[in-house]
């Protein structure tokens, strides 16, 4: 069954501190990444997406994540984080062979402290 | 971005009564929509996805005749808890697409409590 697997349940870090959330999937073929975020009390937003091209994807506020192919991976990464940074993340996928429904990782609880 | 704007954000009813929720995108024309659950501290749980015009699908596991779900119009859908009970209070999400593998964009929420 196709599914999205988010390594990290919670995080925590300090401010200026690097991130790292590992983002793996399982779909055959051609599939578009997405990561979301969800600031507490707030509604999702995209952070970044990936479709083709260059699989160094560069999003809003600092974020960037790399498509590995042959990892069925799609890391979020941020080189110093900020304590407004402190939100939910979701990887999500979607594909043809999905029929394009999109898939949600079971989310990131991230906490930065000040 | 695109705004999807969901409505009521809040609701409490009692168990047995039906509740409807609506999703609307204000901006654009959104081919098709989707309707998510969440579970406190869990993912979304896609539930179904609707095309304007046509039945919805649903995804398994998930009652069609507990949760109605209609897509009128390019901007409306609606989703209606039948008969609720405790069980159903959740928070209900729904986004919005134009475009076939493009991302969606997504409405705050309707947070259910069925008493």
């Amino acid at each position: 069954a196709q599914s999205v697997s988010q390594h990290n349940h919670h995080v925590i870090l300090s401010e200026a501190a690097s991130l790292e959330l590992g983002c793996n999937y399982s779909y055959g073929g051609t599939v578009n990444l997405f990561w979301y975020v969800q600031y507490p009390g707030q509604h999702l937003q995209l952070l970044l997406k990936y479709f083709s091209g260059d699989p160094l994807v560069k999003g809003i506020k600092g974020f960037e994540a790399e498509f590995i192919k042959s990892k069925f991976s799609f890391n979020l990464r941020k080189p110093s984080v900020q304590w407004s940074d402190t939100a939910e993340y979701f990887c999500a996928v979607n594909a043809r062979t999905g029929g394009f429904k999109t898939i949600f990782g079971a989310g990131t609880r991230l906490f930065v402290k000040a | 971005g695109a705004v999807v704007s969901q409505h009521p954000s809040r609701v409490i009813c009692k168990s047995g009564t039906s509740v409807k929720i609506e999703c609307r995108s204000l901006d654009f024309q959104a081919t098709t929509m989707f309707w998510y659950r969440q579970f406190p501290k869990q993912s979304l749980m896609l539930m179904a996805t609707s095309n304007e015009g046509s039945k919805a699908t649903y995804e398994q596991g998930v009652e069609k005749d507990k949760f109605l779900i209609n897509h009128a119009s390019l901007t409306l859908s609606t989703l209606t808890v039948t008969s609720a009970h405790p069980e159903d209070s959740s928070f209900y999400i729904c986004s919005a697409r134009v475009v076939e593998g493009a991302e969606a964009f997504f409405g705050q929420g309707t947070r259910l409590t069925v008493v």
